[in-house]
């Protein structure tokens, strides 16, 4: 099984606060990482599909990096606004040299709540 | 619209009886996924599916049995040989069975209760 963690499990934070999540993953046979955020009584929706060493992508007040070599993502969100909050999760593909490929493994997720 | 369709909603079945999750897609897809969400737990991969008429086990896969006979449906079988199948259940697609450039849809999910 695939160890993908990510961290804190949850965390509380006060509007305009800025944040940020870890996501762990194995560094070896690295394809892709991917985050979604997941709000409740919804779908998970994609947020960033990142493949490079060094990637680093941005939405809005949201923003994340990849280090593969050291196998870590974080995940930004500057200014935390009540809309927010949400479970942000991370998926990890391993390529096709690994007997995982094709398999998305996700971590548990951090749960996020803003508080006005 | 283009999605997964994900049926029922809630699903309530007595204690050994075997049920089917359906999830259908219109996205033409290659690749299908089930993951299993328990309270306070992350999505576990159940089955996934990259190609027509193909599927591997993934975390837990143990009583539960899939097909993928058509590119758009990839039904979910619990068996009454899961022995704690009350839980949520959530399928995804992504476009090829890589997902390296392109991002996973989800449907809505099932939550099935057995008693």
């Amino acid at each position: 099984i695939l160890n993908v963690e990510q961290s804190p499990q949850s965390l509380h934070v006060q509007e305009g606060d800025s944040t940020n999540f870890t996501c762990s993953f194995p560094s070896s046979n690295f394809y892709a990482l991917h985050w979604y955020r997941w709000e409740t009584a919804k779908s998970p929706e994609a947020l960033f599909v990142m493949t490079l060493n060094g990637d680093e992508k941005k939405k809005g007040r949201i923003s994340a990096t990849l280090n593969t070599k050291e196998g870590y993502s974080y995940l930004y969100i500057k200014g935390s606004q009540p809309e927010d909050s949400a479970t942000y999760l991370c998926a990890f593909i391993m390529d096709a040299g690994g007997t995982s490929y094709g398999k998305l493994t996700f971590g548990q997720g951090t749960i996020l709540t803003v508080h006005p | 619209d283009g999605g997964i369709t994900q049926s029922p909603k809630y699903l309530f079945r007595k204690e050994g009886q075997n049920v089917t999750l359906s999830c259908e897609q219109n996205l033409n897809h290659d690749a299908m996924y089930w993951y299993r969400q328990d309270p306070g737990q992350g999505l576990r991969l159940i089955y996934y599916s990259q190609i027509v008429n193909d599927f591997q086990k993934g975390d837990i896969a143990e009583g539960y049995s899939v097909s993928r006979e058509k590119k758009e449906s990839f039904p979910l079988t619990v068996t009454s040989a899961q022995k704690n199948p009350t839980a949520f259940y959530l399928c995804a697609s992504t476009l090829d069975g890589g997902g390296m450039n392109t991002e996973a849809f989800f449907g809505q999910g099932t939550r099935l209760t057995v008693v």
